[in-house]
């Protein structure tokens, strides 16, 4: 069956500085990846996937995600951080051979300070 | 735009108590899930429905869970003679189309505390 994990309960970066959340994956089949953020008492809202094609995706807010295969990893990334960032974020990951299931990370915890 | 529903925001049960959560996916949208998040924790995968046939129920922890969507719309999770463990945000997700690659939309949650 699929798993994920996210090694950083929470990264602390400045505004304006890069940011990277890791995510690796472990699946049976082909891996289908997502990023979701969480805001406070709120559900959970899309930011990006990979399914196949280009390694490096593009998502909302100007977040993007390395797909690296090898490495079995899918790290979210932002070239310039915002204090508006600051949020819960979860990696999840579907295997082809498992069907529907998304399976979630523990998720990571972004702080942008100003 | 009309997003997913749940009702109610926030569910307060004595132990032993039934309650009933409602999903109001979004309109036209084949696949169903339900996750349960506790608190500091990733959702966990619960049921999954595809219309009106429930295709995955692998995550229910006990047979006191159970999710219908009888018409393939609106789905209900129903928890009988509730636990303290029961404890934490139900959250509801729907998809238009059943492959793989479609992110789910999901809704803001019910937080339900049993005391």
């Amino acid at each position: 069956a699929q798993s994920v994990a996210q090694p950083e309960d929470q990264v602390n970066v400045a505004e304006g500085n890069p940011l990277t959340v890791k995510c690796t994956y472990s699946v049976s089949g082909n891996p289908y990846l997502f990023w979701y953020v969480q805001y406070p008492n709120r559900g959970l809202q899309f930011l990006l996937k990979y399914i196949t094609g280009d390694n490096l995706v593009k998502g909302s807010y100007g977040f993007e995600a390395e797909f690296n295969k090898s490495q079995t990893s899918f790290h979210l990334k932002k070239p310039s951080a915002l204090v508006s960032d600051s949020a819960l974020y979860f990696c999840a990951v579907r295997d082809s051979e498992y069907g529907n299931k998304l399976v979630f990370g523990a998720g990571t915890i972004l702080r942008v300070k100003s | 735009g009309a997003g997913v529903s749940q009702s109610p925001r926030y569910k307060v049960a004595k132990r032993g108590q039934d309650v009933a959560l409602r999903c109001d996916p979004i309109s036209g949208h084949v696949s169903l899930f339900w996750y349960q998040q506790a608190l500091g924790q990733g959702p966990e995968f619960l049921t999954y429905f595809q219309n009106e046939a429930q295709l995955d129920k692998s995550g229910l922890p006990s047979d006191r869970f159970f999710a219908e969507r009888p018409e393939g719309s609106v789905s209900t999770l129903k928890i009988q003679r509730t636990q303290q463990e029961d404890s934490a945000v139900y959250l509801c997700a729907s998809s238009p189309t059943t492959g793989p690659n479609s992110p789910l939309h999901f809704g803001n949650g019910t937080r339900l505390t049993v005391t």
